[in-house]
């Protein structure tokens, strides 16, 4: 069965460093997001993407962040400077649209991100 | 704001019990709402979707209940087994919000053999 994967599983980087985030989404969706979960918090919708530009972002997406579909399978997330409250694991999802049943979103494993 | 609240925080029951899990949310204005299972350091794994127009949905031993404008659902565990352990979270998409889901704290079930 289809599924969304992600890398790395674990990445730990420096305050004030570069990360970026890997997904490859199930292969026909056209509706790509990032959620990201803060340890013991609910599960946020950081933004979604769609035929090659952002549809939706919350207040949580600022200018530090920033996403790219460079080809046609990868999806990634950038945080330009990473802060300390940045620390999290990081969810893909994809669905196949935005409308009825097929707009499931399906997610990836995640990546634990940890900023020292 | 869309606000999702999930009751209970943990549940624990024996083998074979049949549960319900509840979710309740602030706009009734939604456009989905879709359960999931969350097992420790994991992924989120999509058990159910169910549409606004639609009172329920089934999958094997799940059944997901949905009363709008009440702004409630139910999610219905048959005969429940050790590897239905897990958490369980719900998220709606509000009809003006675009794709985004929100989610509740979730509903950690333990079933005990």
């Amino acid at each position: 069965e289809p599924e969304v994967t992600q890398t790395p599983s674990h990445q730990v980087t420096q305050m004030g460093q570069e990360v970026i985030l890997r997904c490859v989404p199930i292969s026909n969706h056209l509706y790509f997001y990032w959620y990201r979960q803060i340890l013991g918090q609910k599960v946020e919708f950081l933004v979604s993407f769609y035929n090659n530009e952002i549809s939706e972002k919350s207040e949580i997406f600022d200018d530090q962040f920033s996403v790219e579909r460079p080809d046609g399978s990868n999806f990634t997330l950038k945080i330009r400077s990473t802060k300390l409250e940045d620390s999290a694991m990081y969810f893909c999802a994809s669905s196949l649209t935005g409308v009825g049943a097929q707009e499931t979103q399906y997610f990836g494993p995640g990546t634990r991100l940890l900023v020292l | 704001k869309q606000e999702v609240t999930q009751i209970p925080a943990a549940l624990s029951v024996p083998e074979g019990e049949n549960l319900v899990l509840n979710c309740s949310f602030t706009d009734s204005a939604i456009y989905n709402l879709q359960w999931f299972r969350q097992d420790p350091g994991k992924g989120l794994t999509s058990l159910l979707l169910i549409q606004s127009s639609q009172r329920e949905q089934t999958s094997g031993r799940l059944n997901a209940s949905l009363d709008k404008s009440s702004g409630r659902s139910t999610l219905y565990i048959a005969a429940s087994q050790p590897g239905d352990s897990a958490t369980y979270l719900c998220a709606v998409r509000r009809e003006t919000s675009g794709s985004r889901l929100t989610f509740g704290e979730g509903t950690q079930l333990t079933v005990n053999p």
